[in-house]
């Protein structure tokens, strides 16, 4: 079954903690990204990864950070420095800039509560 | 202005009815264009991408596209209470970078009465 993964489900932050949340695709997408949904809300672009070892911030990179060492994973961290972080947070994929409309498919997401 | 607006809603139909969701985006040189569903509580759900002028069906769902007017809707024929939830509008900027960078609306909630 190809998919995007991603774990916790659920992951409760005590003030100060860093947290990672996991991302793993098996679709042999190049691009990654990730996504914060605050309730009522649309889809904020945090960080994107076009390629192994390469990735840009999106438009709320402060506070969160990643790293690509693997085609199949995109990790994201929130640091400390997240001074709001309760929120859905969705990994995505896509094949790349090789397909002209590249439609991103996403995870089943990880609902962070800050304590 | 934002760059991809839609009517929050929320958008109530009878079932089967046919449910009209709307979106406009700002940036001219915009490319593609994709709806997705989202339940209450889960991740977003691609329906449908439509990159030309026209309509594009799918089954109950057709997608418009105007790019002159700026304009993509998304129809839904004969509704259904599991139709229910959030329609989300995305908009791909990536002619004008190096990167795909899509923009999601905030979306529009709607509700099919059974």
């Amino acid at each position: 079954d190809g998919g995007i993964t991603q774990s916790p489900k659920y992951l409760f932050r005590k003030e100060g903690q860093n947290v990672t949340l996991s991302c793993e695709q098996n679709l042999n997408h190049d691009a990654m990204y990730w996504y914060r949904q605050d309730p009522g809300q649309g889809l904020r672009l945090i960080y994107y990864s076009q390629i192994v070892n390469d990735f840009q911030k999106g438009d709320i990179a402060e506070g969160y950070s990643v790293s690509r060492e693997k085609k199949e994973s995109f990790p994201l961290t929130v640091t400390s420095a997240q001074k709001n972080p309760t929120a859905f947070y969705l990994c995505a994929s896509s094949i790349g800039r090789t397909v002209s409309y590249n439609e991103q498919f996403f995870g089943p997401g990880t609902r962070l509560t800050v304590l | 202005q934002k760059e991809v607006e839609q009517n929050s809603g929320p958008l109530s139909v009878p079932e089967g009815a046919i449910a009209s969701l709307n979106c406009t985006y700002s940036d001219r040189g915009s490319q593609s264009f994709f709806w997705y569903r989202q339940y209450s509580g889960k991740s977003p759900e691609l329906i449908m991408f439509i990159y030309s002028n026209g309509d594009k069906e799918d089954g109950r769902f057709t997608a418009q596209l105007n790019k002159a007017s700026q304009y993509v809707s998304l129809l839904i024929r004969d509704s259904q209470p599991s139709d229910s939830a959030t329609y989300l509008c995305a908009v791909n900027h990536g002619w004008k970078t190096s990167y795909d960078k899509v923009i999601f609306g905030p979306g529009t909630s709607l509700s099919v009465i059974p």
